[in-house]
Parts: C-alpha cells; structure tokens; sequence
C-alpha cells in the first residue's frame, strides 16, 4: 500500500452540495494530518490540519480523521465554482530528531456551476 | 507583501548547464524546503533546512544542492541539468521545523532541453 492514497479524481459535484475528499495512509505512526488546496498553475496553500480522531471545523471545511481506520477526509460544504481546484492530502510524523512529511498526489475537484 | 519570492518564474535549460533557483523569504521562518512537482508523482521534497547553516537531503536529492548561509535565502543549484529535472519547483518554508505547516512560493518552472 502506498504511504498516502488519493483518488485522482476528477470529483465532480454541483454548486451547493457538499464535496467529500478521502485520503488513506498505510503508516500507522502518522500524527499530524494536513490538506493543502493547490489552484491549477499555483503553488499549495494550507487549509486545515487535524492531530485528534474526529471532526475540525473551519467555516465551509470540516476535516475528518480516524486513525484505527487510517483514512482523513475534507467535507466543504456549499460548494463554490471558487473550490474548484486539487486538494493534497498530507501526513507528518516524527521520530526521534528526524520527521516526515508526505504528500499524497491530490484529488482534483470541479465545482459546477 | 511578507512570504517567499522565488526566481525565476520559468527557465527552459540546455542539458548540461549549472542553474540555480532562488528562494527568498521575509517571515523570518527558521525552516526551508524544496519540492519537485511532477504530474503523476506530486510533491517530493529534495532537500531541506531545519536552521541557518544546516541542510539535509530528502526523498530525490541526487542531481541537486542547497546551501543556507542566512536565515532568509535557500538556493537550488542544479550543477549539470538533465531532462528528467525538468519540473516544477516549489520553496516553502515553516516557522519551525517539524511542522506540516508550510508557506509555499509561487514556484519555478523549469524545462531541460
């Protein structure tokens, strides 16, 4: 299994209903869990990190994390044309003076209009 | 505008030469990163740099090295391009090290002819 596993994509889902993007991950040691939003022919930005099992909540975005099961989510509600964009998934980890983080190679999402 | 400036923003490269990408930044963070992004493969990191005068390599740091004589500059030098370096470039950086927190740059597109 790859350390972070993302569907490609692309999701597809109408103005107004909720996008829903998963994110599976084989380290079990994995403490920290971060989406980053990246527009086509931009750089990443940071929309949400989780460290507990549950639910964050920041406005539109809801980050999910269950770490028994090894899968974190991103739920944005109300989608907007404006989302529209390539959602990374990523993980940290630490070990000692050494840590990790690692990418996964993102969902692209299309918001219609 | 603080965050971090990179150059140049694109650069086609005979194979062969030496280039070096810059990376400036103004916020003061004491860690710095390079990614390559590669469609099909997404973010990996080629070196970093947890404090001044420190460096360390990542997950494809052959080809390529970085030096950090200050806190605010991280330059990239390809000593002898190669097709395969032809990517998209990406500093970051981090208040801290070990964090999955990242401010990235714009991002320097690079072609080796």
């Amino acid at each position: 299994q790859k350390e972070v596993e993302q569907n490609s994509g692309p999701l597809s889902v109408p103005e107004g209903a909720i996008a829903s993007l998963n994110c599976t991950y084989s380290d079990r040691g994995s403490q920290s869990f971060f989406w980053y939003r990246q527009y086509s022919g931009k750089s990443p930005e940071l929309i949400m990190f989780i460290y507990s099992n549950g639910d964050k909540e920041d406005g539109r975005f809801t980050a999910q994390l269950n770490k028994a099961s090894q899968y974190v989510s991103l739920l944005i509600r109300d989608s907007q044309p404006s989302d529209s964009a390539t959602y990374l998934c990523a993980l940290w980890r630490s070990g000692g003076s050494n840590y990790k983080l690692t990418f996964g190679k993102g969902t692209l999402l299309t918001v219609n209009p | 505008i603080a965050g971090i400036t990179q150059a140049p923003t694109s650069q086609i490269l005979a194979a062969g030469r030496r280039m070096t990408l810059r990376c400036t930044q103004d916020m003061r963070h004491n860690a710095m990163y390079w990614y390559r992004q590669d469609l099909g493969l997404g973010l990996r990191l080629i070196h970093y740099s947890n404090t001044a005068g420190t460096t360390g390599k990542g997950e494809v740091p052959d080809g390529y090295s970085v030096s950090r004589a200050n806190t605010d500059d991280f330059p990239l030098t390809l000593a002898s391009a190669v097709p395969s370096q032809t990517s998209v470039y990406f500093c970051a950086s981090s208040p801290t090290p070990g964090t999955g927190e990242l401010f990235f740059g714009e991002g320097s597109r690079l072609t080796v002819l």
